[in-house]
This record gives C-alpha cells, sequence and structure tokens, in this order.
C-alpha cells in the first residue's frame, strides 16, 4: 500500500486552463502539505492543512487553492495556468503540526508542464 | 532571512565515504532533517537531530552543532544506489520546515 498517494503523476495541459492534482493519505495522519519543487530543485511550502485549519504561504497565487474533503485528502486545484506554474508539485502529510510534526511522508509527485 | 547552504554537487566513489555539508541560519531551531530523494521520485526520510553529536543509522551517519548552525551527513561504504540528492532542512522556531536546496551526489564506479 502506498502511503501517501497522488494523481496524477504526469500532466501536461495549455495556458489559462484548470487543473487539479488529487492527493491520499492511509496513514491517519492529522497534517498534509502541498509542496512545489521548481527546476533548481528548492521545495517550497505551499499550504499546510490541519484539523480543517488552513495555512497559506502568503507567496502563493490565489490561482491555487486546496480542497480538503476528510483528514485523508487535500487536493490541489488551479485556476488560469501559467508557464511558470510548470514543476513537479508534491503532497505530504505529518502525524501531527508544530513540535509534535515528526518527519514528512512525501507522494511520489506530479509533474505538471504548462505550453 | 532564513538560509540552509549545501554544496550543489559532489562526486565520489564506490566503496569510498563522503559527508555531505550543510549550514544554516535561522529564526531559531527546532531540528534538522536530512532527506534523500532520488531522481523523479519523492524525498525520504533518512534522520533527524536536535541535540548536538552523531546520529548512525547504518551506512549513514548524521552530526549536528547548534553552536556553530552546521550539520553533516555521512555516507560509509558507498553503493551505486547512493546516487541521489540529499536535502537538508531545518525546524525554526515557528516549526516551519526550511529546506536547502539538496546536494547532487555522483557515484562513481
Amino acid at each position: 500500500d502506498t502511503a501517501v498517494s497522488q494523481t496524477p503523476k504526469y500532466l501536461v495541459t495549455q495556458m489559462g486552463n484548470d487543473k487539479s492534482i488529487k492527493c491520499e493519505q492511509n496513514l491517519g495522519h492529522d497534517t498534509m502539505y502541498w509542496y512545489k519543487q521548481d527546476s533548481k530543485k528548492f521545495l517550497k511550502i505551499m499550504f499546510s492543512y490541519n484539523n480543517k485549519e488552513l495555512i497559506i504561504n502568503e507567496t502563493v497565487p490565489n490561482r491555487f487553492s486546496p480542497k480538503s474533503p476528510d483528514k485523508a485528502h487535500l487536493n490541489l486545484h488551479i485556476n488560469s495556468l501559467e508557464l511558470g506554474d510548470s514543476a513537479v508539485y508534491f503532497c505530504a502529510s505529518s502525524r501531527d503540526r508544530g513540535e509534535n510534526t515528526g518527519e514528512l511522508f512525501f507522494g511520489e509527485g506530479s509533474r505538471l508542464t504548462v505550453l | 532571512g532564513q538560509n540552509i547552504d549545501q554544496p550543489t554537487e559532489m562526486t565520489a566513489t564506490e566503496g569510498a565515504i563522503v559527508q555531505i555539508n550543510c549550514t544554516y541560519q535561522t529564526s531559531g531551531f527546532n531540528g534538522l532533517f536530512w532527506y534523500q530523494q532520488h531522481a523523479g521520485e519523492a524525498p525520504t526520510f533518512l534522520s533527524y537531530n536536535v541535540l548536538d553529536g552523531l546520529e548512525e543509522k547504518g551506512r549513514f551517519s548524521s552530526f549536528l552543532s547548534r553552536s556553530k548552525g552546521y550539520s553533516y551527513l555521512l555516507l560509509k561504504e558507498l553503493q551505486m544506489k547512493d546516487s541521489a540528492s540529499y536535502l537538508c532542512a531545518v525546524v525554526d522556531s515557528n516549526y516551519q520546515l526550511i529546506w536547502g536546496a539538496g546536494t547532487k551526489l555522483i557515484i562513481k564506479p
């Protein structure tokens, strides 16, 4: 069983389109995250979600919106895609947050290419 | 600002030992992680240090000096499968993870 799974693994789309990436974790964790990894390999936090509390990285454009139907799922919806959105997006989870965060478990990544 | 520095790339020989350094300047410190990331794959947890000293786990060891803002990951008896990027990440005073850009390790036969 995959602990953190995300789909699709690859996504190629045109500028201006809207797309979603889904993420599910079966670890019973309370906190989930979305990260963006660009061509320079920096991992940048986009969102973290814990017990219905959403913490947003203020640098993330509002075209990006996370949606969590329950604590095992955190989906990422992107409106009006731009060329600069091309990157690998990683979903991750941890058992809690703050001092009880522990290690992060990552999904396999979703490579988004915007043409 | 907050900053994590690691070498961009290192090369080592199969069977040898390599040390990957990480220096950090962050607002507070609540621990340091090392993750391994193979090309095209997810980062996977290697180690966590919050107290000074060396933590050994098989062929991999991680060292921390909080006073110097410094950590290293030591890989012994290198194998070809150790070719990967190694990411250093620091937990700051707000329990946010600050990531380095990673060190790409190339293992040659």
